[in-house]
């Protein structure tokens, strides 16, 4: 039983350059999450995946921020034009069933916009 | 929106001590967890504690629903339990809205 896991680790991109981000929840959980960690700050949630579907999408910081889940598995976070104000730590995490489940963490990636 | 606050900000122990962490939000809630993060940054979801009280080691929560309050218990802390802890509430909107976190640091 693998963890979450999270690509890339670390991305460095030049500002106005597109970046996704990758999260493997543990098999067979149905609830993915991502956070988002500035720099020596506090956790801001992004977004909520039960199954497919995100039922609030209005946590993503600006509409060049995206997010998918496909096969109720593998998820995508993809951030258009970046600015520099989108570095930070980005951090996925799943949980077996959404509400009281306990949520596991991937190590998260660390994104530096140029 | 929902208002979430954590005390103390900031909290030294020597080795053995004991401790309680705060979290009060302000409006009813769904769900209510604590998080640990880990001086290398590594997340852990402690507790899940919409109400009613939880034991887990020398770790307790115990969450007021009614007075909108949540405190953690650290007993007979350890070096390992430096860190920041988060609470979060999950309201109707399907958001999770954290606190600011209170920093721990145990001394040896």
């Amino acid at each position: 039983g693998a963890g979450v896991s999270q690509s890339p680790s670390n991305k460095v991109t030049e500002k106005g350059k597109d970046v996704e981000l990758r999260c493997d929840p543990i098999s067979g959980h149905t609830a993915l999450y991502w956070y988002r960690q500035s720099l020596g700050q506090g956790l801001e949630f992004l977004i909520y995946f039960q199954g497919n579907s995100a039922p609030d999408k209005s946590g993503l910081p600006s509409d060049r921020f995206s997010a998918e889940r496909t096969g109720g598995s593998v998820s995508t976070l993809t951030i258009q034009r970046t600015q520099q104000e989108d570095s930070a730590v980005y951090l996925c995490a799943s949980s077996r069933t959404s509400g009281g489940s306990t949520q596991y963490f991937g190590p998260g990636t660390r994104l530096t916009v140029l | 929106g929902i208002q979430v606050e954590q005390s103390p900000p900031d909290l030294i122990l020597q080795e053995g001590a004991n401790s309680t962490l705060r979290c009060n939000f302000s409006d009813s809630v769904n769900n209510l967890q604590w998080f640990h993060q880990n001086p290398w940054g590594q997340l852990i979801n402690l507790f899940y504690i919409p109400s009613g009280t939880k034991q887990n080691g020398r770790l307790s929560a115990t969450t007021v629903a009614t007075e909108r309050y949540s405190l953690l218990y650290i007993s007979s802390s350890q070096t390992t339990d430096s860190g920041v802890y988060f609470c979060a509430v999950f309201s109707g909107t399907y958001k999770y809205i954290f606190g600011t976190g209170t920093r721990l640091k145990v001394l040896a």
